[in-house]
Order: structure tokens, then C-alpha cells, then sequence
């Protein structure tokens, strides 16, 4: 079935540190790719988007591409904030016929950036 | 544009009983989709409405229930809750067609404790 794996967290780092969370994916269909952020105590915020290979999603300072050959969508910021600390989940959705916007989420990786 | 509304925001039930939670879409959006969170399980997919009918369904049991108005505003029902059903439940809205190009845009969750 269509499943998405995140790495392992918590993932502590130091202010201005280089971000890399690693998302891979497994679809029966070409899925569109999403990230994720979720600050304590609020809902999801989309940080990102890809809806077809090789594009590229940015915001705020993340990045993510969309690689069909290695089924990833990596998550990368080049210089981390204290205000990034937050849970970030990798997310597919199936593009189809069916025309459904069900989403299947990663497990989250917690990010804490200490100053 | 005002955001996706979940009320409440906060639920303390008993077990046996049961619970109703809404969800009042972005003004426009046609499709509502339900999400419980947990620790354990992480973001699971229950359901999707889409113009007033279920057009997908995730894997729990019968208790889990939901129904979409005509304003596209959405209730989910829990019957005979269960300590594990204690979850954020998330609502996402989306316009519902042309999705490769469109987004889920989430509310804040109810958050319900069975005791």
C-alpha cells in the first residue's frame, strides 16, 4: 500500500545549523508530496509542495524536491531558528481518477533548535 | 478568508459515551476530511466528504461516523468511546476538484480525553 517513512526524531540542533529531514515514500499511483509543520498545541500548517518530479517546493526558507528515481522528498533549511522548533510531517497524496484528497502522513519528526 | 473552524476545541468525555464534532470549512471548499492523531499511531486518515457523500473511508471501526450539511460544514460522531480514542482529531478542507494544483488547509483540532 501507499506509505510514507520519515526519519527518526527528536532532531536536536544549534541555531543557524543545517537542516535535513529525510522522507521517502512508496505510492501506487504519482502522488503529489507535501510538507508539514505542526507548532504545540495547533493543527497543520502546509510548509510545502511538490506536485510533480524534479519540482522544487520553498518557503520560508525550506526546500524539498520531488525525486521519482529515489522515491524521496527531503526536507532541508539552509540556517535553522529557535522558531522552527515544531513536528514536521512528510505527507503523499494520490492523484487520480478517483479524485480523493485523502492524505497519508509520515510519523513527524520533532525538531528542537536550541539558541 | 477565515480559516477551518473546529469546535470545540477541548472534550472530556466518560466511556460508553458518545461525542459529535464539527468542522465548518473555508467558505468555497466542498470537501472535508477527518484525521485522529495520536502518540502511538500518529495521523491516520478516517474520512472524506465531498458535496453532502463519503467518497473515501480509512480503516476504523463503525463507531467512527460522519456526515457533511449542505453549507459544507461536517460532523464526525464517536459512539460508545474508548480510553483509546483519546486523539487530536483534525479536520482539512479543500475546494474538492482540480486537486493536483490545491492544498489541505487544516483547523486547530478538538482535542478529546475519554476518562
Amino acid at each position: 500500500g501507499d506509505s510514507v517513512t520519515q526519519m527518526e526524531g527528536p532532531v536536536t540542533l544549534s541555531e543557524e545549523a543545517f537542516l535535513t529531514i529525510n522522507c521517502t515514500y512508496t505510492a501506487t499511483g504519482y502522488p503529489s508530496l507535501f510538507w508539514y509543520v505542526q507548532y504545540p498545541g495547533e493543527g497543520l500548517q502546509l510548509l510545502l509542495k511538490a506536485t510533480k518530479a524534479d519540482d522544487k517546493g520553498s518557503n520560508k526558507g525550506f526546500e524539498a524536491t520531488y525525486r521519482k528515481e529515489t522515491t524521496s522528498f527531503h526536507l532541508e533549511k539552509g540556517s535553522v531558528q529557535v522558531s522552527d522548533s515544531a513536528v514536521y510531517f512528510c505527507a503523499l497524496r494520490i492523484d487520480g481518477s478517483s479524485n480523493t484528497g485523502k492524505l497519508i502522513f509520515g510519523q513527524g519528526t520533532t525538531l528542537q533548535v536550541k539558541p | 478568508k477565515a480559516g477551518v473552524t473546529q469546535t470545540p476545541r477541548y472534550l472530556i468525555k466518560t466511556r460508553g459515551q458518545q461525542v459529535t464534532l464539527s468542522c465548518s470549512p473555508i467558505s468555497g471548499h466542498r470537501s472535508v476530511s477527518w484525521y485522529q492523531q495520536t502518540p502511538g499511531q500518529g495521523l491516520q486518515f478516517l474520512f472524506e466528504y465531498f458535496s453532502e457523500t463519503q467518497r473515501n473511508k480509512g480503516n476504523f471501526p463503525g463507531r467512527f461516523s460522519g456526515r457533511q450539511f449542505s453549507n459544507s460544514r461536517s460532523e464526525m460522531n464517536v459512539s460508545t468511546l474508548e480510553l483509546g480514542d483519546s486523539a487530536l482529531y483534525l479536520c482539512a478542507s479543500t475546494p474538492g476538484q482540480g486537486r493536483r494544483n490545491t492544498e489541505a488547509f487544516f483547523g486547530q483540532g478538538t482535542r478529546l480525553t475519554v476518562v
